[in-house]
């Protein structure tokens, strides 16, 4: 079965520093790759997706995502995290048919 | 534009009892699917609707039943209900496969 891995389930830092979150997909054929997040008390936002071209793709709030299709991973990037960041993020994965399959999400909380 | 509306957005049940869940899209959307979302984990997949058809099925019992109809708003019905069904249910539309879904706020169910 298709799976999504998202390795940090917590991950604590202090505003301004850097931020990468994995994501791991089993499936080896055609996937549209997403990732969303989930402010506290709000619902699920896109932040970015990627179907196909520039494998670095970058969405709203200064995030970026890079598709790497050898190590079949999807990480989540920003440069200069802020408090305002603190919420859960979630990858999912689209293999080729009409659901999203999520990972288990990680949980990010920004010091001031 | 109003975004994807969903029915109520609490509510309280007995076990054994049945649910309806409303979602209305966003207008112009006619793809519509339905995520469970417990506590802790990622969304999983129920149902995918197009142009009031399945489209796809997730791994869940047959008590789970939905449909769509020609105002392409969708119900979500869950027959006798036991407490491992208390979750976040998340409504999602979409105008086309390349938009990514677009989530509800969900409806939160608590089975008792």
């Amino acid at each position: 079965a298709q799976s999504v891995s998202q390795h940090n389930h917590h991950v604590i830092l202090s505003e301004a520093a850097s931020l990468e979150l994995g994501c791991n997909y089993s499936y080896g054929g055609t996937v549209n790759l997403f990732w969303y997040v989930q402010y506290p008390g709000q619902h699920l936002q896109l932040l970015l997706k990627y179907f196909s071209g520039d494998p670095l793709v970058k969405g709203i709030k200064g995030f970026e995502a890079e598709f790497i299709k050898s190590k079949f991973s999807f990480n989540l990037r920003k440069p200069s995290v802020q408090w305002s960041d603190t919420a859960e993020y979630f990858c999912a994965v689209n293999y080729a048919g009409n659901m999203l399959t999520f990972g288990g999400g990680t949980r990010l909380m920004v010091k001031p | 534009d109003a975004g994807v509306t969903q029915s109520p957005t609490h509510l309280i049940k007995t076990r054994g009892q049945h649910v309806t869940l409303r979602c209305s899209p966003i207008s112009g959307h006619k793809s519509v699917s339905w995520y469970q979302q417990v506590l802790g984990q990622g969304p999983q997949f129920i149902f995918q609707y197009y142009e009031k058809e399945e489209r796809g099925r997730g791994n869940f019992p047959d008590r789970f039943s939905a449909r769509q109809f020609p105002n392409y708003s969708s119900e979500l019905n869950v027959n006798a209900l036991l407490l491992g069904d208390s979750a976040l249910y998340l409504c999602a539309s979409r105008k086309q496969e390349k938009d990514g879904y677009t989530f509800g706020s969900g409806t939160r169910l608590t089975v008792v």
